[in-house]
């Protein structure tokens, strides 16, 4: 089944403490980007990537890190979480940018 | 200002009724334009994308964009309960990566 998968879905953690969020497309899509969605902000881009190695900020990348050493795999890294980064975080991937993103099933984050 | 405007509702109808949803945006370099449909507890699910201004027709689900007043809409025809959800529009720049959302429409179909 084609698909996007993102792990863990629910994450509780404590500030500062480093974490990865893993996320893997079985579509060999060439983009793929990260989400975050908040009551009343909607859904905000994080960081995207074009292709391998290729990366690049969205509207809210501080605090975040990616990579993309592998076409399907695209992780979030907080190196040091913080209480506003609680939220609802979408892994996406797409063909292309204009065709539209497959969205995975979220990982509900909670910094204490 | 927000790249793109949506009224969140929440939007109440009937079984069967016509459903109208919309947008507006506000960079013109937009191209591609994007309905997504997102159940409680779920990823967002793409409905229709549609290039440039124009309709598009998928079922009951109907697309249009207005590129000169910079508006979107989705119709839904004959909507079923199974339509309740949070509908989200999204423009992008180009065949680029950078996609823009509206923060989403709550739709209830009531039986």
């Amino acid at each position: 089944e084609a698909q996007v998968t993102q792990n863990p879905r629910y994450l509780i953690t404590v500030t500062g403490k480093k974490l990865t969020v893993t996320c893997s497309q079985n579509m060999n899509h060439e983009y793929m980007s990260w989400y975050r969605q908040d009551p009343g902000l909607g859904l905000r881009q994080i960081y995207y990537s074009m292709n391998v190695e290729v990366t690049d900020k969205g509207d809210v990348p501080e605090g975040y890190k990616v990579s993309r050493k592998e076409k399907r795999n695209f992780p979030l890294i907080l190196e040091s979480p913080s209480p506003n980064q609680t939220s609802l975080y979408f892994c996406a991937s797409s063909p292309t940018g204009g065709h539209g993103y497959t969205f995975g099933s979220g990982t509900r984050l909670t910094v204490v | 200002q927000k790249e793109v405007e949506q009224d969140p509702g929440p939007l109440s109808v009937p079984e069967g009724a016509i459903v109208s949803l919309n947008c507006t945006y506000s960079n013109s370099a937009f191209q591609y334009f994007m309905w997504y449909r997102q159940y409680s507890r779920k990823g967002p699910e793409l409905l229709m994308y549609t290039y440039s201004s124009g309709n598009k027709e998928d079922g009951r689900f109907t697309a249009q964009v207005d590129k000169s007043s910079k508006y979107i809409s989705l119709f839904i025809r004959d909507s079923q309960p199974s339509d309740s959800a949070t509908y989200l529009c999204a423009g992008c720049i180009g065949t680029g990566n950078q996609f823009y959302f509206g923060t989403g429409t709550s739709l209830t179909v009531i039986p």
